[in-house]
C-alpha cells in the first residue's frame, strides 16, 4: 500500500525557517517524481515544488522560489526546507507522488505550517 | 501554458448528471487531471488524460474535452460526491481555482 506521511509542521514567526519531511512507503521511491502542494486556509490548491526521480532537476512556483528548497533522501524521504517564512506561507503542506507529467496520484494527509507574529 | 479557470460553485440534484469545467489555452494538448477534496481531507486523484479514471474511482465519473475546455462529468451524482473539485495542468503543474459541488 502506497503511503506518504508528512511531518515537521509547526508555528514560526515571519522570517523564520522550517524543514518539512515526508516519509514514503509501499513503492519504489527512486522511480518517482515528487512534489509539494499547499493549501492556505479556505483557499485552493497551490503547487509549489517539484523534484525529479534522480533528484537532479527541481522546479518551484514563483511564490516560493529562492526561499524554499526541495530535496530527497536515500531513506525514502522527501524534504522541503523553508526559509524567510512569510505570513502568506501559512497553509497545509501536502507531499504528493507524481506518476508522470504532473499527475498527482497519491497524497499525504498534510502537515500544518503557521506563520504569524 | 496558461492558467486554468473553473466555476466557483455548481449544484446538482441527487441522481442527476453534472458537468464541471476547466478552461485554459493548453487544455486540448495537455488534458488536465482532476482531483476531489472533501472537507478536512487530502485531495483524491479522480481522472487523468482525456477520459481515464484513477484506480477505485466509480464509473459514474468521466471526462470530455471540447476546444479549450475540459470537463469532469458525474452521472447520477451521489451525496458522497460533494466537495471541491480541482483540475491541474500537466504542462505547468498549476491548479485551477476549484469548484465547490453541492449535491
Amino acid at each position: 500500500e502506497v503511503q506518504l506521511l508528512e511531518s515537521g509542521g509547526g508555528s514560526r514567526q515571519p522570517g523564520g525557517s522550517l524543514r518539512l519531511s515526508c516519509a514514503v512507503s509501499g513503492f519504489t521511491f527512486e522511480s518517482y517524481e515528487m512534489n509539494w502542494v499547499r493549501q492556505a486556509p479556505g483557499k485552493g490548491l497551490e503547487w509549489i515544488a517539484y523534484i525529479n526521480s534522480a533528484g537532479r532537476m527541481v522546479d518551484y512556483a514563483d511564490s516560493v522560489r529562492g526561499r524554499f528548497t526541495i530535496s530527497r533522501g536515500g531513506g525514502h524521504s522527501l524534504y522541503l526546507q523553508m526559509t524567510d517564512l512569510r505570513v502568506d506561507d501559512t497553509a497545509i503542506y501536502y507531499c504528493v507522488r507524481d506518476v508522470t507529467g504532473a499527475t498527482f496520484d497519491y497524497w499525504g494527509p498534510g502537515t500544518q505550517v503557521t506563520v504569524s507574529s | 501554458s496558461s492558467e486554468l479557470t473553473q466555476e466557483t460553485a455548481v449544484s446538482v440534484v441527487l441522481g442527476q448528471t453534472v458537468k464541471i469545467t476547466c478552461q485554459g489555452d493548453g487544455v486540448s494538448t495537455y488534458y488536465p487531471n482532476w482531483y476531489h477534496q472533501k472537507p478536512g481531507q487530502a485531495p483524491l486523484f479522480v481522472l487523468y488524460g482525456k477520459n481515464n479514471r484513477a484506480p477505485g474511482i466509480p464509473d459514474r465519473f468521466s471526462g470530455s474535452s471540447s476546444g479549450d475546455t475540459a470537463s469532469l462529468i458525474i452521472t447520477s451524482a451521489q451525496a458522497e460526491d460533494e466537495g471541491d473539485y480541482y483540475c491541474n495542468s500537466r504542462d505547468n503543474r498549476q491548479f485551477g481555482g476549484g469548484t465547490k459541488l453541492t449535491v
